[in-house]
């Protein structure tokens, strides 16, 4: 599996776009990628996968650039809620498809 | 739609005591089954995973074991716990579907190791 580099933690205030990149330098040609937000004392909750360009849903984007091998996602005007820790994940159909492993995620702090 | 339950939600066990989590699965069928555990402040571990009925993959070895003795229940045993058992754990399932299906998490437990 890839491993995936994240920052530890962000800070960011309400209104601001926030952007979280995470480096996958040895991903793998069937490889996606999917990140995940989590609450204290919450499972994690899917936010957005991608393969490669950018995705976007009502929640956020991902960006992935031609070699893939860092992705960013990208929530617009972020508010208090959006506190969070938020995971990137990559895997695919070499790796079993349904074996994942979370790294440490970005800790994000959103300022009043 | 699907649901995911676990128990107890929160457990409090002296060393060297048993333990045994519960996960069950409403809503889907033959569904992948995942359990996770999180240290305070940490990210989440991959402790097994299951494909089908009998079927577990270990991916830690300690002195955790896991079942699946029906297609949507999924069990989390110990036969003597230690103080970094201590966590959350954590149930979800997938479809099989996709590339990379997404996991969806149950509440937790929140285990304390006395």
């Amino acid at each position: 599996l890839a491993k995936t580099t994240q920052p530890i933690s962000m800070d960011s205030y309400e209104g601001q776009e926030v952007n979280i990149t995470c480096s996958h330098n040895n991903i793998a040609t069937n490889d996606y990628i999917t990140w995940y937000q989590q609450f204290p004392s919450q499972g994690p909750r899917f936010i957005i996968q991608g393969y490669k360009t950018k995705v976007t849903n009502e929640v956020a984007s991902l960006f992935i650039p031609a070699d893939r091998k860092s992705s960013t996602l990208s929530l617009p005007r972020v508010s208090l809620s959006d506190t969070a820790v938020y995971y990137c994940l990559v895997g695919g159909v070499n790796t079993g498809g349904f074996k994942t492993i979370f790294g440490a995620g970005t800790r994000l702090f959103v300022k009043a | 739609s699907q649901t995911i339950h676990q128990w107890p939600a929160t457990l409090v066990q002296p060393v060297g005591s048993p333990l045994s989590l519960e996960c069950t699965v409403e809503g889907t069928s033959n569904p992948n089954l995942y359990w996770y555990r999180q240290a305070a402040g940490r990210g989440l571990q991959l402790l097994f995973y299951s494909v089908g009925i009998g079927q577990i993959s270990s991916e830690v070895p300690q002195n955790l074991s896991a079942s699946r003795p029906q297609d949507r229940q999924f069990i989390l045993s110990s036969k003597k716990l230690l103080l970094s058992d201590s966590g959350f754990y954590l149930c979800a399932w997938s479809t099989k579907q996709g590339t990379l299906p997404e996991q969806y998490f149950g509440p937790g437990t929140r285990l304390t190791v006395t």
